[in-house]
């Protein structure tokens, strides 16, 4: 069965390091999102991907970048952490084509920044 | 720029009774509407969505919605709360493009 997997599950870095966190999908989707969840703001668009090459900022882009090499993988970097990075991560892709329309997310990236 | 929001960040009810999760969305043109369920842990699942067609969708576990254009709601609801209903449950909104508006999430309490 198709799916997105996100690796690792659960992360502790400390400020100022740089992170990355990986998202995989064999759905064949081209477009890729990465949400971040915190309570009270519910999911909040990092960045997006409708295809290889191509990336977008979403609404809370800062601190953070992604690059699009192939279909499958969209991995999120922090650049240098910091503890307002302390978050759950998420992954999801969807197909371009319209008669899907619905979001496939991964199980969730907890990061803690100490 | 699209909005969409979820009245009530937490609602209980009791085992049996309805569940009734709002949603209004603000939109100048007909969106695609959607809801998902997380539970504990894990990732979102779709319950269920509106894209065109009848405006009364049904979904996994029981649940349904309503897509109300004159409101700009798209409330979901359940007849009879079950304990495996217990979740967060958030409203999201997609339109042209690809990309999707989430509510701030409504987290469901059944009391036995």
């Amino acid at each position: 069965d198709a799916e997105i997997t996100q690796s690792p599950r659960h992360k502790i870095t400390e400020t100022g390091r740089q992170v990355t966190l990986a998202c995989h999908q064999t759905w064949n989707h081209n477009n890729m999102f990465w949400y971040r969840q915190d309570l009270g703001h519910g999911l909040r668009l990092i960045h997006y991907s409708y295809g290889v090459q191509d990336t977008n900022k979403g609404e809370v882009s800062d601190g953070y970048s992604v690059s699009r090499s192939n279909t499958e993988d969209l991995p999120l970097t922090l650049e240098s952490a910091a503890s307002s990075q302390t978050s759950v991560y998420f992954c999801a892709s969807s197909d371009s084509d319209r008669s899907s329309y619905e979001q496939y997310f991964g199980p969730g990236t907890r990061l803690t920044v100490t | 720029a699209q909005s969409v929001t979820q009245l009530g960040s937490h609602v209980s009810v009791s085992e049996g009774a309805l569940v009734l999760l709002r949603c209004n969305y603000s939109s100048s043109v007909p969106p695609y509407l959607f809801w998902y369920v997380q539970y504990p842990n894990q990732g979102l699942q779709l319950l269920l969505k509106y894209t065109t067609g009848a405006t009364l969708v049904k979904g996994i576990n029981g649940f349904e919605a309503e897509f109300k254009k004159s409101e700009t709601s798209f409330h979901l609801t359940k007849p009879s709360a079950h304990m495996s209903d217990a979740a967060e449950y958030f409203c999201a909104v997609r339109q042209a493009g690809n990309q999707f508006y989430f509510g701030t999430g409504t987290s469901l309490t059944v009391i036995p």
